[in-house]
């Protein structure tokens, strides 16, 4: 049950656009569709912003978007606002049938 | 509205129990799996352990196995996380949340605090 590698901190200015990635392996986020994405604020509960790698919740905003290449998933934010500002986290199902998430990125909006 | 409210959290002593509660509204709780993430000071989210929508399956995390239980009573709509043996690791806030490959809803959380 290893945590899914993703990048501590990530900026952008802005209006900008900006990338997270997510690592993990065959037995994970290779292995299936079912990698989520996660916005927390600080002292907040987690929020659902993207499932099975592509799909966004009703009411998140098309600036998110989903992908996946291999053992690789990535969330994209177009458009950065101030208030994206936030922890991302990155979860896969596995083969176990447990959940694993990633370490968490911190997106700084300059 | 879709709610999840836990309950039961606080200050234990080393190798003491708590029984940690959510309370689910606004769906159908006995059709959903439901789990427990943990989420220690400072630091990442943390699966802890899921429960299927009957009961009839549960899985938990290396960390806590043996130790926690999770539950469900579904003519009372609530989730529960029976935290035996505990130790100073497990203290964080404990999230419920709603569904199985992805998790829709979750509460505000409750802190468990594991100190002499």
């Amino acid at each position: 049950q290893s945590a899914l590698t993703q990048p501590a901190s990530v900026s952008g200015s802005p209006g900008q656009s900006i990338t997270i990635s997510c690592t993990g392996t065959s037995s994970d986020v290779g292995g299936n569709n079912y990698v989520s994405w996660y916005q927390q604020h600080p002292g907040k509960a987690p929020k659902l912003m993207v499932y099975d790698v592509s799909n966004r919740p009703s009411g998140v905003s098309n600036r998110f978007s989903g992908s996946k290449s291999g053992n690789t998933a990535s969330l994209t934010m177009s458009g950065l606002q101030a208030e994206d500002e936030a922890d991302y986290y990155c979860s896969s199902y596995t083969k176990s049938n447990t959940l694993v998430f990633g370490g968490g990125t911190k997106l700084t909006v300059l | 509205e879709v709610q999840l409210v836990e309950s039961g959290g606080g200050l234990v002593q080393p190798g003491g129990s708590l029984r940690l509660s959510c309370a689910a509204s606004g769906f159908t709780f006995s059709s959903s799996a439901m789990n427990w993430v943990r989420q220690a000071p400072g630091k990442g989210l943390e699966w802890v352990s899921t429960i299927s929508d009957s009961g009839g399956r549960a899985y938990y995390a290396d960390s806590v196995r043996g130790r926690f239980t999770i539950s469900r009573d579904n003519p009372k709509n609530t989730l529960y996380l029976q935290m035996n043996s505990l130790r100073a690791e497990d203290t964080a806030v404990y999230y419920c949340a709603k569904d199985y490959r992805y998790y829709s809803v979750w509460g505000q959380g409750t802190l468990v605090t594991v100190s002499s």
